[in-house]
């Protein structure tokens, strides 16, 4: 069993472009969390998404947007990308009605 | 507002002897706490969670406590083993919240064979 799978492992962008993050959840997961971690820090809440829908958002700017697709699989975007937003970016599944979430190995991004 | 305190934020032991990690929340109404292990380059790895109405668990050498009193929680880790060292992150779902959890600022562990 497949477990959270996120790509691309790497980018690099410069400042004002836009990128593009993806996420495949567990299987049988059907709530896609992404997380925002700085080096040195704890993962910051940017969204969640269930059934499609964005049910909750951390306080992250409208440049921060997210998709979900039927199969569950999710994307992040970022547009006009700043050099505060180097960061790693983690993306977390959960199974229907429960509390716990499981995390990818993350999407390292450097913005120069 | 939503707030998880950890300490310490490095802690170094000799192979063998035990690690505690301690976290502090500000919701009385928090109902879930789960603990990750984050080795480098690698995402966060569940070990072990924690609700509200069971004050203790453990699962082999590791074992979690919680005080709602007092709104604190803590990470035991037993007869540490090298491969323990990692950076360990303590975490509170937070009520009205779905499945929102915030993060501690995270605890580097050492394990010195």
């Amino acid at each position: 069993d497949a477990g959270v799978t996120q790509s691309p492992t790497h980018l690099i962008k410069t400042r004002g472009q836009q990128v593009t993050l993806r996420c495949s959840p567990k299987s049988g997961h059907d709530t896609v969390s992404w997380y925002q971690q700085a080096l040195g820090q704890g993962p910051q809440f940017i969204f969640q998404y269930y059934e499609e829908e964005e049910r909750q958002r951390g306080n992250f700017p409208d440049r921060f947007s997210g998709h979900q697709f039927p199969n569950y699989s999710s994307e992040l975007n970022v547009n006009a990308l700043l050099l505060g937003d180097s960061a790693l970016y983690l993306c977390a599944s959960s199974p229907r009605g429960s509390e716990t979430q499981y995390f990818g190995p993350g999407t390292r991004l450097l913005v120069l | 507002g939503e707030n998880v305190e950890q300490h310490p934020s490095t802690l170094s032991v000799q192979e063998g002897d035990s690690a505690v990690i301690k976290c502090t929340y500000s919701d009385s109404a928090s109902n879930y706490f789960p603990w990750y292990k984050q080795e480098l380059g690698k995402g966060p790895q569940l070990i072990i969670d924690i609700r509200s109405n069971v004050g203790e668990k453990k699962d082999q050498r590791i074992a979690v406590t919680l005080n709602k009193t007092a709104k604190h929680f803590s990470l035991h880790i037993t007869e540490t083993q090298p491969e323990d060292s990692a950076v360990y992150f303590c975490a509170a779902l937070f009520p009205g919240g779905y499945q929102k959890v915030t993060f501690g600022t995270g605890t580097k562990l050492q394990v010195i064979p």
